[in-house]
This record gives C-alpha cells, sequence and structure tokens, in this order.
C-alpha cells in the first residue's frame, strides 16, 4: 500500500515564526503537492513538484515556499507565519505521466496548524 | 480553467439505503478522469472511484458506482446499502489528460455525509 506520512498532526505556532511542514512518500512517485483544506472552500493546491528541484505555484502560494532535494520528501515552509495560514495542510503524492499509472493521487493524513 | 461544482455542501441518508452525491464540471477538454475521494472525520482522504472520460461504461466499486455523462459534464456518485462508516466528507476531483498537464486535480467544495441510524 501507498503510505505518505506527515511530520506532524498538530502543530501551534506564533505569528512571525518559520514552519516547516514534512512529507514523505514511499511509491516512487515523481508527483508531490501540498493543499490547504478550509472549511467551505475544499482544497486548494499551493505548490507542486513533478521531480526533484522542481516546483511549481498553485493556486494560492503566496506566504509559502517549498523545497524537494529528495524524491520522497516534499517540504512546505511558512517564511514568516500569520494568523490566516491557521488551516488543515494535506500533503499528496502521485505517479507522473511518465511513469504511467492511473493518476490518482494519494494523501497524507494532514497537519492541522494553529498559528496564534 | 476547469471547475468543479458540488451543488450539495450537506446530505443525509437513512443507513442501509441508497444517496446519490452530484458534480458537474466545466471542461473544454475531451480526455480527461474524473475522481471521488472521500475524507473520514480522522482527515485521511482516500481514493473511492475513479472513470476515464474516455471509458463509455460507469465505474463500480463495491457499493460504490457512478454515473458519468460526459455530454452534460455530470459525474455522481451512488452509494447503495449506506454504512454508518460512510459517513464523510466526499470530494469530487478532475485532473486532465493533457500532454501539458503535470497531474494536478482540480476539486470540488465538497459533500457532507451523514448516515442516519
Amino acid at each position: 500500500d501507498v503510505k505518505v506520512t506527515q511530520s506532524s498532526r498538530y502543530l501551534v505556532k506564533r505569528t512571525g515564526e518559520k514552519v516547516f511542514l514534512e512529507c514523505v512518500q514511499d511509491m516512487d512517485h515523481e508527483n508531490m503537492f501540498w493543499y490547504r483544506q478550509d472549511p467551505g472552500l475544499g482544497l486548494r493546491l499551493i505548490y507542486f513538484s513533478y521531480d526533484v528541484k522542481m516546483k511549481e505555484k498553485g493556486d494560492i502560494p503566496e506566504g509559502y515556499s517549498v523545497s524537494r532535494e529528495k524524491k520522497e520528501r516534499f517540504s512546505l515552509i511558512l517564511e514568516s507565519a500569520s494568523t490566516n495560514q491557521t488551516s488543515m495542510y494535506l500533503c499528496a503524492s502521485s505517479f507522473s505521466r511518465r511513469q504511467g499509472g492511473t493518476y490518482e493521487q494519494y494523501f497524507g493524513p494532514g497537519t492541522r496548524l494553529t498559528v496564534t | 480553467a476547469q471547475t468543479v461544482t458540488q451543488s450539495q455542501p450537506e446530505m443525509s441518508v437513512q443507513e442501509a439505503e441508497t444517496v446519490t452525491l452530484s458534480c458537474t464540471y466545466d471542461t473544454s477538454e475531451s480526455d480527461y478522469y474524473l475522481f471521488w475521494y472521500k475524507q473520514p472525520p480522522s482527515r485521511q482522504m482516500i481514493l473511492v472511484i475513479r472513470q476515464e472520460a474516455y471509458k463509455q461504461q460507469n465505474a463500480t466499486e463495491n457499493r460504490f458506482s457512478v454515473n458519468f455523462q460526459k455530454a452534460a459534464k455530470s459525474f455522481s456518485l451512488k452509494i447503495s446499502d449506506s454504512q454508518l462508516g460512510d459517513a464523510a466528507m466526499y470530494f469530487c476531483a478532475y485532473r486532465s489528460d493533457w500532454g501539458g498537464s503535470q497531474g494536478n486535480l482540480i476539486f470540488g467544495k465538497g459533500t457532507k455525509l451523514s448516515v442516519k441510524p
């Protein structure tokens, strides 16, 4: 079974702190994604990566950055956390087009981040 | 740009009954994939069912089936013999099969399904 893990289930940070959220997958997926989930807004894509050191902005990248130094690991960074970044953060991974497969994304359990 | 619309924010069903969740999407593409994901209160999002647009036959996974109407751009999920464990948020998602696409999913805003014993 595909396993996607996230470093924390719950996180409380103060305004202005630098926050790292880490995601690890064990299926050799080339694609990895970071989403933000808010009630009534569904899932919104922050960033995605289709290879090591490659990244592309999603729909709401402002205030976030990402890092992918190894294929299995994709980090989301909040350079200076703000209260409006309080949210649920979901990581996902999938095979890329060149890897083939059925393209569904596999999700981690999520990190509930609270910024006070 | 593609959009996915789930018009029912909340739905309720009696245990053992059947419920249908609606999803419509907007796209100018002809090749794509559609998915239904389930997110139980524990938060782990899991895939329920997948439909390839080129396939005319509706996908089925045990008690879950879809009604895929390509011309109408409709992709509803039917849950038969509903169980208490089916209570969750359900998200409809679209993925382009266009060569330039990197595999992003476009999600609807979700439908919260409650199951009454």
